[in-house]
């Protein structure tokens, strides 16, 4: 089983529309969580953090369970700038490890 | 204006060369990192220093070094050893656990 693990997509979601994706990981002594977006041949770039209590940033909004082990990512009122793909990290001893990324198209 | 630099941005080698990628930060950050990325695949650690004059090995060190003399600097040489060396090399920092990324540096070996 991979430590993080991910939907790759791709996702074709109108524009305007709500999205949603999760990402698992297997190591229960994971310690902080992350969500990148990476656009095209581009270096990635620090989203949100993922805090216990789920945090929100304008239209995003992360959250952690925990319990089952995963983490989620919703985007309200999506624009065509959010295409691009979005990485699940998670910090397992001071390192970090990648999820392989959940790619997203808006669609005029 | 603060960040973190690699040069060049694409870098073309022939099989057999030893090549040297740049990354430097001017974030006052302790810790960096070097990955690779792969088409398809998440980004995969090769090498990492938390502190100047000590580094670590990743999960895919062989065929590669690495230099930490100065906090600002990381170099990274992938030497002919490495066997598929055509590849997204990316650089990132950190002071606590969230990590800044570098542009890049496409290497293509032929």
């Amino acid at each position: 089983r991979k430590e993080v693990e991910q939907d790759p997509g791709p996702f074709n979601v109108p524009e305007g529309a709500t999205v949603a994706f999760n990402c698992t990981y297997s190591n229960s002594a994971s310690q902080s969580f992350f969500w990148y977006r990476q656009d095209c041949r581009k270096e990635p770039k620090l989203l949100m953090s993922v805090y216990s209590s789920g945090n929100e940033d304008g239209r995003f909004t992360a959250q952690l369970n925990r319990a089952s082990q995963y983490i989620s990512l919703l985007i309200r009122d999506s624009k065509l700038s959010d295409s691009a793909t979005y990485l699940c990290v998670v910090n397992i001893a001071g390192k970090l490890t990648f999820g392989t990324g959940t790619r997203l198209t808006i669609i005029p | 204006d603060g960040g973190i630099t690699q040069s060049p941005k694409y870098l073309f080698r022939k099989e057999g060369q030893n090549v040297t990628l740049s990354c430097e930060q001017n974030l006052n950050h302790d810790a960096m990192y070097w990955y690779r990325q792969d088409p398809g695949q998440g980004l995969r650690l090769i090498y990492y220093s938390q502190i100047v004059n000590d580094f670590q090995k990743g999960d895919i060190a062989e065929g590669y070094s690495v230099s930490r003399e100065k906090k600002e600097s990381f170099p990274l040489t992938v030497t002919s050893a490495q066997k598929n060396p055509t590849a997204f090399y990316l650089c990132a920092s950190s002071n606590l656990a969230e990590q800044y990324f570098g542009p890049g540096t496409r290497l293509t070996v032929t």
